[in-house]
């Protein structure tokens, strides 16, 4: 079966525009969580879906924000970027909340 | 407040000989905790769980609550394990990941 799937791949944005990543989880799947990753800070949790409904939230700034449809695809969207958001954006997708799949990844540069 | 500790980011280790990667954990619960590997332009991936006690590609890990360790061992490594290796402590509904660390075999 197809496994989670990230798009785009790479992008290149300004500072202060905004950006939408999406991501489309193994079929039956209906958590779906993102991270951030950075050779600094490493891997970190931004947000999980259950059923289009946000249930947890990680400590990043309003900017960051995210949907899930009723098809349990989910986007992301970073709005006013900033050079510090130039990161890896992950993510995962589960059927029962512990064994998360995680796609390739969206490599997000700010320039 | 949760965390995952990771204390070494590289380790380097010859073909054949042991592999002990730490990861020391803090949580006041009872503790759900994984190991992740990201070969080199693969993406993330689950190794093994606690709850399961599963071996993977020769790899255990051993949950001892009392020191709140969960460190992933292997007793002969070799080449292909070089990767980058997650530990990962599971609540409420989101995995919080150690910083990792880069392990190195050597020829």
């Amino acid at each position: 079966k197809a496994g989670v799937t990230q798009t785009p791949r790479y992008l290149i944005k300004t500072r202060g525009q905004q950006v939408t990543l999406s991501c489309s989880p193994i079929s039956g799947h209906r958590s779906v969580s993102w991270y951030q990753q950075t050779p600094g800070q490493g891997l970190q949790f931004l947000f999980e879906y259950f059923s289009e409904t946000q249930r947890n939230k990680g400590n990043f700034p309003g900017r960051f924000s995210g949907r899930q449809f009723s098809n349990s695809r989910s986007e992301m969207n970073v709005s006013t970027l900033e050079l510090g958001d130039s990161a890896l954006y992950l993510c995962a997708s589960s059927l029962d909340l512990r064994g998360y799949t995680f796609g390739s990844g969206t490599r997000l540069t700010v320039v | 407040a949760q965390r995952v500790t990771q204390p070494e980011k590289l380790l380097s280790v010859f073909k054949g000989a042991p592999v002990e990667l730490k990861c020391n954990y803090s949580y006041s619960g009872s503790p759900e905790l994984f190991w992740y590997v990201q070969y080199s332009r693969q993406r993330l991936q689950l190794l093994l769980r606690h709850i399961s006690r599963e071996s993977i590609k020769g790899f255990t890990a051993d949950l001892n609550k009392g020191e709140t360790s969960f460190h992933l061992k292997k007793p002969f490594a070799q080449e292909e394990d070089s990767a980058m290796y997650y530990c990962a402590l599971w609540r409420d509904d989101k995995i919080i990941f150690g910083k990792g660390t880069r392990l190195h075999i050597l020829p």
